[in-house]
Formats: C-alpha cells, structure tokens, sequence
C-alpha cells in the first residue's frame, strides 16, 4: 500500500476562517511534508517532520501552523489566510534515509475568498 | 544552492512517437534524482528513480540514466500514448538530515495526439 490520503480534496474559505487540512498514510513513514503548488508551477516545501518533530519551515507565514500528532497523521491549520494562499496543498512521506522515494497525497485544492 | 533545470514545454507529439525530456541538476551533494508525473487534477506519482551514478531507472516503459558526468537525468519513452498526456517534473533530494527534501524544476507539459 503506497497510499497517502488528503482530506478534504476540496475546501473554499473566507479570510477570517480557521479550518484543517489532514493527511494519513499507513506505510511506516517517519518523514512526513507539506507541499505548496500554486498553478502552473512546481510544488514548494512547506514544513518536514521527521520522527514527529519539525525538522524543516521553509519560512512559512505563521498562518499556516502544522502538527504532527503521531507517526501516522499530518496536520495543516489554517487561520487568517489570504486569497494569494489559494493553492493545491500536497501531502507527502517518505522512509528517512538517502534516496528514499516520497509517496504523495492527491491533494487538497483551497481557495481563500 | 540546488538546483534542477528541466526543458520548457508544452511538448507536443503524436502517438507512437519517441519522447525525451530533458533534465539537469547542480547539488553540491551526491542526490539522488526522481521523475513524478502529475495528471490533471491530480497529486504528484513517483514514475521513476536513480540514486548513484550510471544507474538507470525505470517503469511503465518511462526510463532515465542518471548521468554524473553531464550532471543529467533526462527522460525517455519510446512510444508514447495519449494516456501519457501530463506534466513531468525531474527532481532531486540531496538529504543531509535524514529526510529527503525535494527539489523541483519547473516541470514539463506533454500533450499526445491520436
């Protein structure tokens, strides 16, 4: 099973909203991300846990806080976005190690209205 | 810093035509390299990987030659199908901490026409 589930796959919120976003994956992964893709372009790093623990914030505004709860679940909390936050957020885990392969989520597209 | 440098698209072919995109990198380190592809609408599936020198990744037909000389990972396919419409990205994870944070390029739009 290489499955990484997003949820919710859609999700429309006004700027003075807090909602989250979740991500599971049952494949054993210590190293879990957060990714950023805005339309026509790549995805951008957002935050990595390794073993539970923040190991990487790409300088991400505070409004976007993640939590990683246990080695299964991934959180995203939103508050007070702005409408140049609407994006496709991408979940993703890997084993630790080199040359580990990252197994995506299918997303979840936000738009801040 | 890293980097990944991947040819613009849209590319455009018929089917059964030949498909190469191509793919450089700078690292500063050894990484290791990936090619995901990513349908409409849909998040990023990991096609292929190579993770040293001279070793050749592949599947569904897709293959890459990781290149340390010319500092390459260019895609290939032999025979393309409309279901390969999508768009490729190369990456790289050069991992110091024991997680692979990946690097994209720009990514790669394939269009394939009947």
């Amino acid at each position: 099973d290489t499955e990484v589930t997003q949820t919710p796959k859609h999700l429309v919120m006004g700027m003075t909203n807090k909602k989250s976003l979740k991500c599971e994956q049952h494949m054993g992964h210590r190293a879990m991300y957060w990714y950023k893709q805005k339309a026509k372009k790549p995805p951008e790093l957002m935050f990595v846990y390794s073993y539970e623990k923040l190991s990487i914030n790409e300088s991400v505004p505070s409004r976007f806080s993640p939590e990683c709860p246990n080695s299964s679940l991934l959180n995203l909390h939103l508050h007070a976005l702005q409408p140049e936050d609407s994006a496709l957020y991408l979940c993703a885990s890997s084993q630790t190690g080199t040359g580990a392969s990252a197994f995506f989520g299918q997303g979840t597209r936000l738009t801040v209205v | 810093g890293d980097s990944v440098t991947q040819m613009e698209g849209p590319v455009t072919l018929s089917e059964e035509a030949f498909l190469t995109i191509n793919c450089t990198y700078t690292a500063t380190g050894y990484p290791s390299l990936f090619w995901y592809v990513q349908y409409p609408g849909e998040g990023l599936q990991l096609l292929l990987k190579a993770t040293k020198a001279d070793d050749k990744g592949s599947n569904k037909g897709f293959e890459a030659t990781y290149r340390k000389e010319t500092t390459s990972f260019h895609l290939e396919k032999g025979s393309v199908q409309v279901s390969d419409s999508a768009v490729y990205f190369c990456a790289l994870s050069d991992p110091p901490g024991g997680y692979n944070k990946l690097i994209f390029g720009a990514g790669t739009r394939l269009a394939v026409h009947p």
